[in-house]
């Protein structure tokens, strides 16, 4: 069954802290993996995506790592910010025309 | 980037009633626009794949006479909830996918979802 599983369910960290989210998947065949950025009451905001050949790929203090051979991904956070506080969630692509595969979110709360 | 947005933002309607939510895409043409349901604390949960032309595809366990979705244009996708009861209140998103289906170009844009509450 093709599924994602994100850790830790939430975490909370001090402003300018790091910190990394975890992504396992077991979709089967692979297209490719998304992280996105969902504050409370909003659609989510696509942060990274990266295809089977990619092993990292940043977007600003956002850094996602991808291992598909293990099937893991991680999203790490660097410098937060109190405006990091959101939702992330990771969310893969199977084959073409499939629907995305979706992680139930790790939600991150940046205190001052 | 792409962007979609969605109309209203939110709104508040009595039990029997019928609500209707746009989707548009605003700088882009969607084949493909995705309706999604959450509930707080919950992932997206995928309700239908829309066509533009065409008619959409409902998941498993989604009533596709309770939930009417056109999609009329490349632009523009709506959902219509019709007899609405307290359950159906939940935060509702759209996305529209630009390019080909599934591969690495291909984007799912999200809309910034209509809050719907049902008394």
């Amino acid at each position: 069954k093709n599924q994602v599983e994100q850790s830790p369910q939430s975490l909370i960290i001090l402003e300018g802290k790091n910190c990394t989210l975890q992504c396992n998947y077991t979709v089967s065949p692979f297209s490719n993996l998304r992280w996105y950025k969902q504050d409370t009451g909003r659609g989510p905001v696509s942060l990274t995506i990266m295809t089977f050949s990619e092993n990292t790929k940043s977007n600003g203090r956002y850094t996602a790592t991808l291992d598909a051979d293990t099937k893991q991904s991680s999203l790490h956070i660097t410098a937060s910010q109190l405006s990091d506080s959101a939702s992330y969630i990771c969310v893969v692509s199977g084959q073409a025309g499939t629907a995305l595969i979706f992680g139930k979110g790790t939600t991150l709360s940046v205190s001052s | 980037g792409a962007v979609v947005s969605q109309h209203p933002s939110r709104v508040i309607c009595k039990s029997g009633t019928s609500v209707k939510i746009e989707c548009r895409s605003l700088d882009f043409q969607a084949t493909t626009m995705f309706w999604y349901r959450q509930f707080p604390k919950q992932s997206l949960m995928l309700m239908a794949t829309s066509n533009e032309g065409s008619k959409a595809t409902y998941e498993q366990g989604v009533e596709k006479d309770k939930f009417l979705i056109n999609h009329a244009s490349l632009t523009l996708s709506t959902l219509t909830v019709t007899s609405a009861h307290p359950e159906d209140s939940s935060f509702y998103i759209c996305s529209a996918r630009e390019g080909a289906s599934g591969g690495a170009g291909s984007t799912q844009y999200f809309g910034p979802g209509t809050r719907l509450l049902v008394l």
